[in-house]
């Protein structure tokens, strides 16, 4: 099983609709984040968590929320969708460690959302 | 502002040839970097990162280097295989903020 699931894996949605994008891991890391891609931008995060009592807002927050329901839960919410939130959307988790291999720094990322505004 | 660049949308190498993919960025706080690979319909996953404090690091087929005074870096892939097609990311961040910022990504296509 996936490590960082995302729900739905597609959705296409109308101007104005309320859309809830959820994410769950199974790593148990404390950090949570949501990104967008779009093409020519690379990805851009929106919101992260530290914790379950922790939210901050990213580079590009506005219109969107999100909710840590539990240290392995993060939704991202669109409350009236439009067009130009039409992209991909990633979770990621991370963890600080040191250890053997890999990065103190590595987020894990989920398979990501596409969403579609019409 | 984009903070992190990739100037090169795209590159195509042949199978067996060195692979060199760039970034750039001008924060200069940034100092850790990281590279990620991207599948189609997959998310992003970890390749390669290097501290500040190197000005290179090497894993297996994988080589970053990091030159500070030009705030550039870059990834050397050899030797070049067809399972190496895929998009790449940079990415740059200042240790203790967390926050990871993107470059827009190089299409590396292996010709096999």
């Amino acid at each position: 099983d996936a490590d960082v699931t995302q729900t739905p894996r597609n959705r296409i949605t109308k101007t104005g609709k309320r859309i809830m994008l959820e994410c769950s891991q199974t790593k148990g890391h404390d950090r949570m984040y949501w990104y967008r891609q779009d093409p020519g931008l690379g990805l851009r995060l929106i919101y992260y968590s530290f914790d379950v009592k922790d939210i901050n807002k990213g580079e590009i927050s506005d219109g969107y929320s999100v909710s840590r329901q539990a240290q392995a839960k993060f939704s991202l919410s669109l409350e009236s969708a439009i067009p130009n939130q039409t992209a991909l959307y990633f979770c990621a988790t991370s963890d600080f460690f040191l250890g053997v291999g890999g990065s103190p720094y590595e987020q894990y990322f989920g398979p990501g959302t596409r969403l579609t505004v019409t | 502002d984009q903070q992190v660049k990739q100037n090169s949308p795209s590159l195509s190498v042949q199978e067996g040839r060195i692979s060199i993919l760039n970034c750039d960025y001008t924060n200069s706080m940034f100092d850790y970097f990281l590279w990620y690979k991207k599948y189609p319909a997959e998310g992003p996953t970890f390749l390669i990162s290097i501290s500040s404090i190197k000005d290179k690091n090497e894993d297996g087929r994988f080589t970053v280097f990091l030159n500070k005074s030009a705030k550039h870096l870059s990834l050397h892939i050899v030797p070049s295989q067809p399972g190496d097609s895929a998009v790449y990311f940079c990415a740059a961040m200042r240790t203790g903020a967390n926050n990871l910022f993107f470059g827009t990504g190089t299409r590396l296509t292996v010709i096999p």
